[in-house]
């Protein structure tokens, strides 16, 4: 499979407790993003990184949310001390330089319980 | 401030008729429009793209019409099949160089044999 991956598909956990995902994009792509989807709505933009710097991040993305790209390949997403209003779908994306067409992955889904 | 809009949460069309997907927006500096299609439990699957310097674009039974000045963009899928029911977003971008993507709530697309 050559898409965009990340694990784990599904997440829950005890509210307070720290939780984090993982995206591998596509091999050849430099640009890598961070979204968080809740129900009946679109997708928001948490973050992006081009290789391994982030250059962009949302005001959504409070001081409890941590996002890496170490070597410009995978990257992590931390939640420190979850709430319940962190439920939600996570969603990673990449996409070459040019004309800006992300490719997503399946997501995360976090429950915080 | 909700700067992309789908009004409509559901439409429901009989096969082989035209679907049209509708999208408003509020910015006039959106420059990129792009539609994404979603199946349950997969990420966001792109279709289509259009610049704001054009006000058509086609591929396959995929169109895409970009009114400015209305600031209101449409996607027409004909003939539609079984397989278009999904939920459909509209996305912008903002500027040159930017790589974040603005999302409509989504319309969900059910077509009926």
């Amino acid at each position: 499979d050559t898409g965009v991956s990340q694990d784990p598909r599904h997440k829950i956990t005890k509210r307070g407790q720290n939780v984090t995902f993982r995206c591998d994009p596509i091999s050849e792509h430099n640009r890598l993003y961070w979204y968080r989807q809740t129900l009946g709505q679109g997708p928001e933009f948490l973050t992006y990184f081009q290789n391994e710097a982030q250059l962009e991040k949302s005001r959504l993305l409070s001081d409890r949310f941590s996002a890496e790209r170490p070597k410009g390949s995978f990257s992590t997403l931390e939640i420190q001390r979850t709430e319940q209003g962190d439920s939600a779908m996570y969603l990673c994306a990449s996409s070459l330089q040019g004309p800006l067409t992300p490719f997503f992955g399946s997501g995360t889904r976090l429950t915080v319980v | 401030d909700q700067q992309v809009k789908q009004n409509s949460p559901s439409l429901s069309v009989q096969e082989g008729r035209i679907s049209i997907l509708n999208c408003d927006y509020t910015n006039s500096m959106f420059d990129y429009f792009l539609w994404y299609k979603k199946y349950p439990a997969e990420g966001p699957t792109f279709l289509i793209s259009i610049s704001s310097i054009k006000d058509k674009n086609e591929d396959g039974r995929f169109t895409v019409f970009l009114n400015k000045s209305a600031k209101h963009l449409s996607l027409h899928i004909v003939p539609s099949q079984p397989g278009d029911s999904a939920v459909y977003f509209c996305a912008a971008k903002e500027g040159e160089g930017a790589q974040k993507l603005v999302f409509g709530q989504g319309t969900r697309l059910t077509i009926n044999p």
